[in-house]
């Protein structure tokens, strides 16, 4: 079946523009979480969703990076006045259940250059 | 302290070799753990689990030490294709922590 997709597969702005990037996870995934990865860098994490819950927003770096999911579904991570130490890859991942050790499948990313 | 630690390497080793790479994780309330692999500029994909009996998958092996908070993968008879850079990773809350990772270049 199809994986996580997202788009687009890369970006490039110019710093203070805002960016949308969009997650498309595993149909039927409950679970969805935003991570980025700069340059020689381990994933960060940034904000988890599950289900109808509140979302976990503790890794956003800043309240210039916003996240939604509609419709429990796709996912939408917002960049506002983008700086150039936002560039880095953005990476998507879902996952089928709500507990337990499972593993997340993560899509392509998007590589985001801010100028 | 960065919560999961790894040596970043490079590992350079001749095909046929056998490589050990270490990781340690400092969060005691961490409950799963996992080696990911990731090829240059692809998304990171889980190689394996890691149990607290130690675990095996053809010429991987994984271990995992609870109460030194240390994590560990080996691989036997290396190949070219396992050269990439490996992450260690654990989950001290619901999302995955990475380690920045143990790149391996398998020479021929």
């Amino acid at each position: 079946g199809a994986g996580v997709s997202q788009s687009p597969s890369n970006k490039v702005t110019e710093k203070g523009k805002d960016v949308e990037l969009r997650c498309d996870p595993i149909s039927g995934h409950t679970a969805l979480y935003w991570y980025r990865q700069s340059l020689g860098q381990g994933l960060e994490f940034l904000i988890y969703f599950q289900g109808n819950s509140a979302p976990d927003k503790s890794g956003l770096p800043s309240d210039r990076f916003s996240a939604e999911r509609t419709g429990g579904s796709v996912s939408t991570l917002t960049i506002q006045r983008t700086q150039q130490e936002d560039s880095a890859v953005y990476l998507c991942a879902s996952r089928p259940y709500v507990g337990g050790a499972d593993t997340q499948y993560f899509g392509p990313g998007t590589r985001l250059t801010v100028l | 302290r960065k919560e999961v630690e790894q040596d970043p390497g490079p590992f350079n080793v001749p095909e046929g070799a056998t490589v050990a790479f270490n990781c340690t994780y400092s969060n005691s309330a961490s409950q799963s753990f996992f080696w990911y692999r990731q090829d240059c500029r692809k998304e990171p994909k889980l190689l394996m689990s890691v149990y607290s009996s130690g675990n095996e998958d053809g010429r991987f092996t994984a271990q995992l030490n609870r109460a030194s908070q240390y994590i560990s993968l080996l691989i036997r008879d290396s190949k070219l294709s396992d050269s990439a850079t490996y992450l260690c990773v654990v989950t001290p809350r619901r999302a995955l922590t990475f380690g920045s990772g143990t790149r391996l270049q398998v020479q021929p």
